[in-house]
Protein backbone atom coordinates (compact mmCIF):
# COMPACT_ATOMS: atom_id res chain seq x y z
CA UNK A 1 0.00 0.00 0.00
CA UNK A 2 1.24 3.50 -0.86
CA UNK A 3 2.44 5.07 2.21
CA UNK A 4 3.10 8.79 3.04
CA UNK A 5 5.16 10.43 5.51
CA UNK A 6 5.17 14.25 6.80
CA UNK A 7 8.37 15.79 7.61
CA UNK A 8 8.98 19.42 9.09
CA UNK A 9 9.62 21.84 11.76
CA UNK A 10 7.37 21.60 14.81
CA UNK A 11 7.25 25.58 15.79
CA UNK A 12 7.69 27.83 13.60
CA UNK A 13 7.78 31.91 14.39
CA UNK A 14 5.24 34.03 13.41
CA UNK A 15 6.18 36.05 10.17
CA UNK A 16 8.35 32.98 8.85
CA UNK A 17 7.69 30.71 6.52
CA UNK A 18 6.63 26.90 7.14
CA UNK A 19 8.36 24.39 4.77
CA UNK A 20 7.29 20.60 5.25
CA UNK A 21 8.33 17.66 2.83
CA UNK A 22 6.03 14.46 2.14
CA UNK A 23 7.79 11.10 1.47
CA UNK A 24 5.60 8.65 -0.55
CA UNK A 25 6.75 4.98 -0.51
CA UNK A 26 5.49 2.06 -2.51
CA UNK A 27 4.67 4.52 -5.32
CA UNK A 28 5.95 6.16 -7.90
CA UNK A 29 5.20 9.79 -8.14
CA UNK A 30 5.74 9.37 -11.79
CA UNK A 31 3.36 6.73 -11.91
CA UNK A 32 0.57 9.23 -12.17
CA UNK A 33 -1.89 10.68 -9.06
CA UNK A 34 -2.25 14.12 -8.07
CA UNK A 35 -1.12 14.86 -4.58
CA UNK A 36 -2.38 17.37 -2.30
CA UNK A 37 -1.96 18.69 1.42
CA UNK A 38 -4.76 19.14 3.88
CA UNK A 39 -4.18 21.11 7.37
CA UNK A 40 -6.69 20.87 10.37
CA UNK A 41 -6.84 23.10 13.48
CA UNK A 42 -6.42 21.62 16.93
CA UNK A 43 -10.12 20.36 17.23
CA UNK A 44 -11.28 21.79 14.06
CA UNK A 45 -12.15 20.54 10.60
CA UNK A 46 -10.34 20.08 7.77
CA UNK A 47 -8.88 22.60 4.96
CA UNK A 48 -7.95 21.68 1.63
CA UNK A 49 -4.60 23.65 1.05
CA UNK A 50 -3.16 22.29 -2.94
CA UNK A 51 -2.68 19.91 -5.16
CA UNK A 52 -0.25 18.84 -7.41
CA UNK A 53 0.70 16.48 -10.49
CA UNK A 54 4.22 15.11 -10.96
CA UNK A 55 5.01 17.46 -14.02
CA UNK A 56 4.73 20.39 -11.49
CA UNK A 57 1.21 21.47 -12.28
CA UNK A 58 -0.44 22.84 -9.42
CA UNK A 59 -3.79 23.74 -8.07
CA UNK A 60 -4.07 26.37 -4.72
CA UNK A 61 -7.07 26.99 -2.54
CA UNK A 62 -7.63 30.72 -2.93
CA UNK A 63 -7.93 31.40 0.26
CA UNK A 64 -4.00 30.94 0.52
CA UNK A 65 -3.48 33.60 -1.67
CA UNK A 66 0.28 33.99 -2.77
CA UNK A 67 1.07 32.72 0.83
CA UNK A 68 1.54 29.13 -0.39
CA UNK A 69 3.94 26.57 -2.79
CA UNK A 70 3.58 23.42 -3.53
CA UNK A 71 6.44 21.38 -5.61
CA UNK A 72 7.72 17.97 -6.42
CA UNK A 73 10.96 16.27 -6.33
CA UNK A 74 10.20 13.04 -8.18
CA UNK A 75 14.14 12.46 -8.23
CA UNK A 76 13.23 12.16 -4.55
CA UNK A 77 9.79 10.40 -4.76
CA UNK A 78 8.56 13.53 -2.29
CA UNK A 79 6.32 16.75 -2.54
CA UNK A 80 6.82 19.99 -0.46
CA UNK A 81 5.09 22.48 1.12
CA UNK A 82 6.16 26.12 1.79
CA UNK A 83 3.54 28.52 3.54
CA UNK A 84 4.65 31.89 4.04
CA UNK A 85 4.12 34.61 6.81
CA UNK A 86 2.32 32.27 9.23
CA UNK A 87 0.51 33.59 12.19
CA UNK A 88 -0.86 31.49 14.86
CA UNK A 89 -4.08 30.58 12.66
CA UNK A 90 -2.10 28.64 10.77
CA UNK A 91 -1.07 26.09 13.88
CA UNK A 92 -2.78 22.80 12.77
CA UNK A 93 -1.83 19.47 11.48
CA UNK A 94 -0.16 19.36 8.06
CA UNK A 95 -1.50 15.98 5.99
CA UNK A 96 0.09 15.12 2.86
CA UNK A 97 -2.29 12.81 0.75
CA UNK A 98 -3.05 11.07 -2.39
CA UNK A 99 -5.79 13.03 -4.85
CA UNK A 100 -8.03 10.23 -6.65
CA UNK A 101 -8.60 12.30 -9.45
CA UNK A 102 -12.31 13.30 -10.32
CA UNK A 103 -10.93 13.86 -14.09
CA UNK A 104 -10.65 17.50 -13.11
CA UNK A 105 -7.19 18.36 -12.72
CA UNK A 106 -6.33 18.58 -9.13
CA UNK A 107 -9.50 18.18 -7.84
CA UNK A 108 -10.93 14.66 -5.83
CA UNK A 109 -11.22 12.54 -3.00
CA UNK A 110 -8.10 11.58 -1.08
CA UNK A 111 -7.33 7.18 -0.58
CA UNK A 112 -4.17 7.76 1.09
CA UNK A 113 -3.02 9.82 3.88
CA UNK A 114 0.44 10.40 6.27
CA UNK A 115 0.08 10.55 9.82
CA UNK A 116 -0.04 14.16 10.07
CA UNK A 117 2.34 16.86 11.78
CA UNK A 118 1.39 19.55 13.74
CA UNK A 119 2.72 22.85 13.54
CA UNK A 120 3.05 25.39 15.97
CA UNK A 121 2.96 28.67 14.94
CA UNK A 122 4.82 30.73 18.37
CA UNK A 123 7.42 32.95 19.23
CA UNK B 1 -16.64 28.15 -2.59
CA UNK B 2 -19.54 25.60 -2.23
CA UNK B 3 -20.41 25.44 1.59
CA UNK B 4 -20.45 21.87 2.79
CA UNK B 5 -22.97 21.73 6.24
CA UNK B 6 -23.15 18.62 8.62
CA UNK B 7 -26.06 17.82 10.73
CA UNK B 8 -26.14 16.78 13.66
CA UNK B 9 -22.91 18.26 15.06
CA UNK B 10 -22.85 15.29 17.32
CA UNK B 11 -24.59 11.94 17.69
CA UNK B 12 -25.10 8.96 20.30
CA UNK B 13 -26.35 5.72 18.99
CA UNK B 14 -26.89 2.74 21.26
CA UNK B 15 -24.37 -0.62 19.79
CA UNK B 16 -26.26 -2.17 16.82
CA UNK B 17 -28.48 0.95 16.13
CA UNK B 18 -28.40 2.96 12.99
CA UNK B 19 -26.71 6.07 12.79
CA UNK B 20 -27.57 8.88 9.92
CA UNK B 21 -25.45 11.70 8.90
CA UNK B 22 -26.62 14.30 6.36
CA UNK B 23 -24.46 16.63 4.42
CA UNK B 24 -25.84 19.41 2.54
CA UNK B 25 -23.88 21.40 -0.36
CA UNK B 26 -24.49 25.27 -0.99
CA UNK B 27 -24.71 24.70 -4.49
CA UNK B 28 -25.29 21.03 -6.82
CA UNK B 29 -22.16 18.52 -7.37
CA UNK B 30 -23.58 16.57 -9.51
CA UNK B 31 -22.73 16.54 -12.51
CA UNK B 32 -25.41 16.12 -15.51
CA UNK B 33 -22.73 15.14 -17.99
CA UNK B 34 -21.86 12.04 -16.44
CA UNK B 35 -24.79 11.76 -13.66
CA UNK B 36 -21.75 11.24 -10.69
CA UNK B 37 -22.07 13.31 -7.85
CA UNK B 38 -18.67 14.59 -6.49
CA UNK B 39 -18.98 13.70 -2.93
CA UNK B 40 -17.11 11.96 -0.30
CA UNK B 41 -17.12 10.83 2.86
CA UNK B 42 -14.25 10.35 6.03
CA UNK B 43 -13.83 9.00 9.63
CA UNK B 44 -11.40 10.21 11.43
CA UNK B 45 -10.58 8.55 14.59
CA UNK B 46 -8.66 10.65 17.33
CA UNK B 47 -4.88 10.94 16.63
CA UNK B 48 -5.65 9.50 12.85
CA UNK B 49 -5.94 11.02 9.50
CA UNK B 50 -9.36 10.59 8.19
CA UNK B 51 -10.06 7.67 6.13
CA UNK B 52 -11.76 7.37 2.79
CA UNK B 53 -14.83 5.54 3.36
CA UNK B 54 -16.86 6.55 0.73
CA UNK B 55 -16.92 8.23 -2.89
CA UNK B 56 -18.86 9.50 -5.88
CA UNK B 57 -21.53 9.68 -2.95
CA UNK B 58 -22.37 6.00 -3.05
CA UNK B 59 -19.21 3.96 -4.11
CA UNK B 60 -17.85 2.14 -0.79
CA UNK B 61 -14.06 2.12 -0.47
CA UNK B 62 -12.33 -1.24 -0.50
CA UNK B 63 -12.03 -2.61 3.30
CA UNK B 64 -14.81 -0.74 4.45
CA UNK B 65 -17.50 -2.80 5.83
CA UNK B 66 -21.15 -2.82 4.41
CA UNK B 67 -22.31 -1.51 7.27
CA UNK B 68 -21.42 2.30 6.27
CA UNK B 69 -23.39 3.29 3.20
CA UNK B 70 -23.55 6.58 1.08
CA UNK B 71 -26.57 8.35 -0.31
CA UNK B 72 -28.50 11.38 -1.45
CA UNK B 73 -28.05 13.17 -4.68
CA UNK B 74 -27.42 16.74 -6.04
CA UNK B 75 -27.15 19.04 -2.74
CA UNK B 76 -28.37 16.71 -0.11
CA UNK B 77 -26.23 13.47 0.92
CA UNK B 78 -26.26 10.95 3.65
CA UNK B 79 -23.90 8.74 5.26
CA UNK B 80 -25.59 5.95 7.40
CA UNK B 81 -24.05 3.31 9.25
CA UNK B 82 -26.71 0.70 9.78
CA UNK B 83 -25.96 -1.15 12.65
CA UNK B 84 -22.95 0.76 14.66
CA UNK B 85 -19.98 -1.03 16.05
CA UNK B 86 -17.95 0.05 18.95
CA UNK B 87 -15.27 0.84 16.98
CA UNK B 88 -17.57 2.85 14.58
CA UNK B 89 -16.75 5.97 17.41
CA UNK B 90 -15.21 8.97 15.09
CA UNK B 91 -15.90 12.13 13.67
CA UNK B 92 -17.07 11.72 9.86
CA UNK B 93 -16.92 14.54 7.36
CA UNK B 94 -18.26 15.14 3.65
CA UNK B 95 -16.20 16.74 1.50
CA UNK B 96 -17.20 17.68 -2.25
CA UNK B 97 -14.67 17.65 -5.22
CA UNK B 98 -16.81 18.94 -7.69
CA UNK B 99 -14.72 21.87 -7.89
CA UNK B 100 -12.02 24.13 -6.64
CA UNK B 101 -11.53 24.90 -3.72
CA UNK B 102 -12.40 21.40 -2.47
CA UNK B 103 -14.29 21.76 1.22
CA UNK B 104 -15.13 19.69 3.60
CA UNK B 105 -18.08 19.75 5.91
CA UNK B 106 -17.75 21.07 9.74
CA UNK B 107 -17.94 16.84 10.86
CA UNK B 108 -20.57 14.91 12.72
CA UNK B 109 -19.28 12.80 15.87
CA UNK B 110 -20.50 9.62 16.56
CA UNK B 111 -20.44 8.03 19.85
CA UNK B 112 -21.89 5.24 21.91
CA UNK B 113 -24.90 5.85 23.74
Amino acid sequence: QVQLQESGPGLVKPSETLSLTCAVSRYSINSGYYWGWIRQPPGKGLEWIGSLYHSGSTYYNPSFKSRITISVDTSKNQFSLKLSSVIAADTAVYYCARVISSGDPGMGSFDFWGQGTLVTVSS
Amino acid sequence: DIVMTQSPDSLAVSLGERATINCKSSQTVLYSSNNKNYLAWYQQKPGQPPKLLIYWASSRESGVPDRFSGSGSGTDFTLTISSLQAEDVAVYYCQQYYTGPLTFGGGTKVEIK
